[in-house]
C-alpha cells in the first residue's frame, strides 16, 4: 500500500514561477526523501530529510517536514522548463525499512 | 560511477507467458530494491533484498512471481505466468544500506502482456 499522497496531482506554471508541492503520509517515519522523474532520467533522488529535521535545503530545492501535521512541502524558486517532470514524495516507516511512494505531482514548467 | 543497469529494456508477452527480468546493482550496494510502477502510479515496493537475503517480499504475488540474488550482487525478478494486469514498468534500485541512504534507480524495464 502506497504510504504518501501528493497534492496537487498535477501543477502547471511559467517559467521563473515558484512550484510548491505537498504530501501527506500516515504512520510515523524515520526519514522522507523527494524524487523526480521524467522520461529522459527515470527515477532521480533529490533530497531526503530525517524525522527530526525540519527544513532542507539544495541548490533551488527547499524541503520542509511538519511531523505534528505528518506532511512535508516541496518548493522550487525559479522554474524552468527543465524542471518538468513528476515528483513522488517517499517515506520510511518508523521501525521498518521499505520505502512507500506516493502518486506524484506532475508538474509542467512552461517556457 | 556506472549505474544501475536493467535488461531487457522493454518486453512484449501474451498472458500466462513467463518472464525475467535482470538488474545489476551499483557496486558495493547492499541493498537491492524491486519496484512495480503502473502507468500514472508511484512506484510500489515488492522485494527488498540485503545482501542475498530478503528483507521485505510483503508485497509481492507469491503466487505468481519470485525473485532471487545470489552472491549477493545481481538479481533477477520472474512473473510466472504473466496477467494482463502485470503490464508494468519493473524498477529495480540499489543503495548502500537499507534506511537513511537514498535509492538509485536503474532505467526500468517497461512490461507489456497482452
Amino acid at each position: 500500500s502506497q504510504q504518501g499522497e501528493e497534492d496537487p496531482q498535477a501543477l502547471s506554471i511559467q517559467e521563473g514561477e515558484n512550484a510548491t508541492m505537498n504530501c501527506s503520509y500516515k504512520t510515523s517515519i524515520n526519514n522522507l526523501q523527494w524524487y523526480r522523474q521524467n522520461s529522459g532520467r527515470g527515477l532521480v533522488h533529490l533530497i531526503l530529510i530525517r524525522s527530526n529535521e525540519r527544513e532542507k535545503h539544495s541548490g533551488r530545492l527547499r524541503v520542509t517536514l511538519d511531523t505534528s501535521k505528518k506532511s512535508s512541502s516541496l518548493l522550487i524558486t525559479a522554474s524552468r522548463a527543465a524542471d518538468t517532470a513528476s515528483y513522488f514524495c517517499a517515506t520510511e516507516p518508523y521501525n521498518n525499512n521499505d520505502m512507500r511512494f506516493g502518486a506524484g505531482t506532475r508538474l509542467t514548467v512552461k517556457p | 560511477e556506472a549505474g544501475v543497469a536493467q535488461s531487457p529494456r522493454y518486453k512484449i508477452i501474451e498472458k500466462r507467458q513467463s518472464v525475467a527480468f535482470w538488474c545489476n546493482p551499483i557496486s558495493g550496494h547492499a541493498t537491492l530494491y524491486w519496484y512495480q510502477q503502473i502507468l500514472g502510479q508511484g512506484p510500489k515496493l515488492l522485494i527488498q533484498f540485503q545482501n542475498n537475503g530478503v528483507v521485505d517480499d510483503s508485497q509481492l504475488p507469491k503466487d505468481r512471481f519470485s525473485a532471487e540474488r545470489l552472491k549477493g550482487v545481481d538479481s533477477t525478478l520472474k512473473i510466472q505466468p504473466a496477467k494482463l494486469e502485470d503490464s508494468a514498468v519493473y524498477l529495480c534500485a540499489s543503495s548502500l544500506e537499507p534506511g537513511v541512504y537514498e535509492q538509485y534507480f536503474g532505467p526500468g524495464t517497461r512490461l507489456t502482456v497482452t
